[in-house]
This record gives C-alpha cells, structure tokens and sequence, in this order.
C-alpha cells in the first residue's frame, strides 16, 4: 500500500498570501495524484488531477506540480473561500486508493 | 449538473447492519465507476471498495472484505453500501464518489469526481 503523507499539518495564511502545500508518496506513482479540497460539513470538491491539471471551475490561482514521489499544491493570493484542508490522494498504484491526512489552511 | 445524493444519518448498536445509499443524476449512471470512501477524525478518508454500475463487478478493500457488500440499482441509478458486524469504530461519514473511468474498462484507475454529500453512520451501544 502507498502511504501518503502531507506536510505541514496546519498552515496558517494571511488573505492574499501565497500558500505551498506538500505531498509526498512512499513510492513512485508517477503523476497520477489528485487533490481535493474539503470545508466543514461539506464533502470533498476536486481540484486538481494528473498532478497538475485544474479541474473544470477551479480558479487560476490553484497549481499543482511534481511527479514520481513529490508533489506541491500552490494557492497563490489565498482568497477568504479558500480556507479548509486540503487532500491529496495517489491513484497510480490500486487497489486501494490512499489519501494524505490532510493540511489545514487557516486563518492567520 | 453530475450529483450523487445520499441517504441520511444512521444510528446503530454494535453488531448490526447499515445499508448507505448513493442516488445519481445528470449522467448516465452506468457509465462510469463508483466509490465508497469513508472519512474518521482518526484514519481519514479511508477507500472501502468500488462497484462497476454496468456491469455489478465490485472490488473492496482487504480491510473490508467479508463484512461489505456494495450492490446498485441501475433501473433507479442509485448504488448501495452495506457495511456489517459494526463496531464503534465503524462510527464516520461515509461517502459514495464517482471515479473518471469508463465502466467499459475492466477496473476503476481514476480520481474522483463528484462526491455525495457524505452519510454519519453512528455505532453506539
């Protein structure tokens, strides 16, 4: 099994800062990694998928880059709609599917 | 628009059933894989197993096999979870969530997209 692992586990942004979130597999997964993101009370909403690509809605200011075993989610002029945690989780090597334990972005 | 809606919240004593639903629309529900994944403040979010809605070929998490049963209903596009024998670890919110892959290919590879809203299953004596 993969093991997926996030860092850091909280990140604390001031509105219109640039977040940098990592992620890293215990193994190569190629850039087959997605990453969500998730509010209170709310399910998982994609962002980003193939490690780079934005999925359809997702604002300019998202990036996503890395391959093989690194990976980094990019916020860039967080917005105040933007504070949550994020996931990532690696697709590449199933069954199962594994996912980050997440980083929260909040508030500075 | 894609949605998967999902049944509301259950309550359970230890030992027993619980059976989730996962209703679609906005796409042909046949046509592509679906996921349970269940979410613990202490594990995360979890894979439990996925289900072919074409074809009713499922594939579950060792973790879960034995005491998980995902089947669907095609004629009203909704997909169920079956979870049994709980325990209070069980207690999450479980979520169905469609995979990207077509179900014409033999496994689900994808990432996934939409989620349901998410189903609290708790067990507790």
């Amino acid at each position: 099994e993969i093991v997926m692992t996030q860092s850091p586990a909280t990140l604390s942004v001031s509105p219109g800062e640039e977040a940098t979130l990592s992620c890293r597999a215990s193994q190569s997964i190629r850039s087959n990694l997605a990453w969500y993101q998730q509010k209170p009370g709310q399910a998982p909403r994609l962002l980003i998928y193939a490690a780079s690509t934005r999925a359809t809605g997702i604002p300019a200011r998202f990036s996503g880059s890395g391959s093989g075993t690194e990976f980094t989610l990019t916020v860039s002029s967080l917005q105040s709609e933007d504070f949550g945690v994020y996931f990532c989780q690696q697709y590449g090597n199933w069954p199962p599917w594994t996912f980050g334990q997440g980083t929260k972005v909040e508030i500075k | 628009q894609v949605q998967l809606v999902q049944s509301g919240a259950e309550v359970k004593k230890p030992g027993a059933s619980v059976k989730v639903s996962c209703a679609a629309s906005g796409y042909t529900f046949t046509g592509f894989y679906l996921h349970w994944v269940r979410q613990t403040p202490g594990q995360g979010l979890e894979w439990m197993g996925w289900i072919n809605p074409n074809s009713g070929v499922t594939s579950y998490a060792q973790k879960f096999q034995g005491r998980v049963t995902m089947t669907r209903d095609s004629s009203i596009s909704s997909a169920y979870m079956e979870l049994r024998r709980l325990k209070s670890d069980d207690t999450a919110v479980y979520y169905c969530a469609r995979d990207v892959t077509p179900s014409e290919v033999p496994a689900a590879t994808g990432w996934f997209a939409p989620w349901g809203q998410g189903t609290l299953v708790t067990v507790s004596a």
